[in-house]
């Protein structure tokens, strides 16, 4: 069955950085996107960033443009998100998604890790 | 940004009743659009995409219905492990957006 572990979280001050990993298994890796999605302590969920099965395109929300990397490594069979210059604001529970589409990017989230938490504090 | 505007925020239900959830889109979406059930220190789950159809697995009780910027899910009858928040997101434009949710509690 699909499966997503999500690892790399923790606390971190305000204008550093921190690298998640999502480790995939259960399904082929390289024909599916994958989608960053976070949920701030007693908010709902916000989508980060996606990227094509190919690596070809990826697509951010505004606020981490410019900060925040999407990359994979479809070797093996991970997912990435390089997160720069943290904000207070970045604080959540991160999961990694898959795309509900093989071979092509439907912007649905058919399944989801467990998430790992991410705490930006001075 | 397309803003989804859920409602109510919070249903209060018995098991066996039938539960009624509303998105309202800020532009329209087609059918694009997706419900997802999260609860708490679990991974969410996708119910229903493009408004009407049912994801794998996801039983009949479950029903999805709207076009444009209105959409509901409809939860027929109540089962102990529906108690949980429902998000509507839609994939009509970039960047993908979720609603604020709707918590369904026992009553």
């Amino acid at each position: 069955q699909v499966q997503l572990v999500e690892s790399g979280g923790g606390v971190v001050q305000p204008g550093r950085s921190l690298k998640l990993s999502c480790a995939a298994s259960g399904f082929t890796f390289s024909t599916y996107g994958m989608h960053w999605v976070r949920q701030a302590p007693g908010k709902g969920l916000e989508w980060v960033a996606v990227i094509w099965y190919d690596r070809s395109n990826k697509y951010y929300e505004d606020s981490v443009t410019g900060r925040f990397t999407i990359s994979r490594d479809n070797s093996k069979n991970t997912l990435y998100l390089q997160m720069n210059s943290l904000r207070v604001e970045d604080t959540g529970i991160y999961y990694c998604a898959r795309d509900a589409g093989s071979l092509r990017i439907i912007r649905y989230f058919d399944s989801w890790g467990q998430g790992t938490p991410v705490t930006v504090s001075s | 940004e397309i803003v989804l505007t859920q409602s109510p925020a919070t249903l209060s239900l018995s098991p066996g009743e039938r539960a009624t959830l509303s998105c309202r889109a800020s532009q329209s979406v087609g059918s694009y659009l997706a419900w997802y059930q999260h609860k708490p220190g679990q991974a969410p789950r996708l119910l229903i995409y493009d408004a009407s159809n049912r994801a794998t697995g996801i039983p009949a009780r479950f029903g999805g219905s709207g076009s444009g910027t209105d959409f509901t899910l409809t939860i027929s009858s109540l089962e102990p492990e529906d108690f949980a928040i429902y998000y509507c997101q839609q994939r009509n434009n970039w960047p993908l957006t979720f609603g604020g949710g709707t918590k369904v509690e026992i009553k």
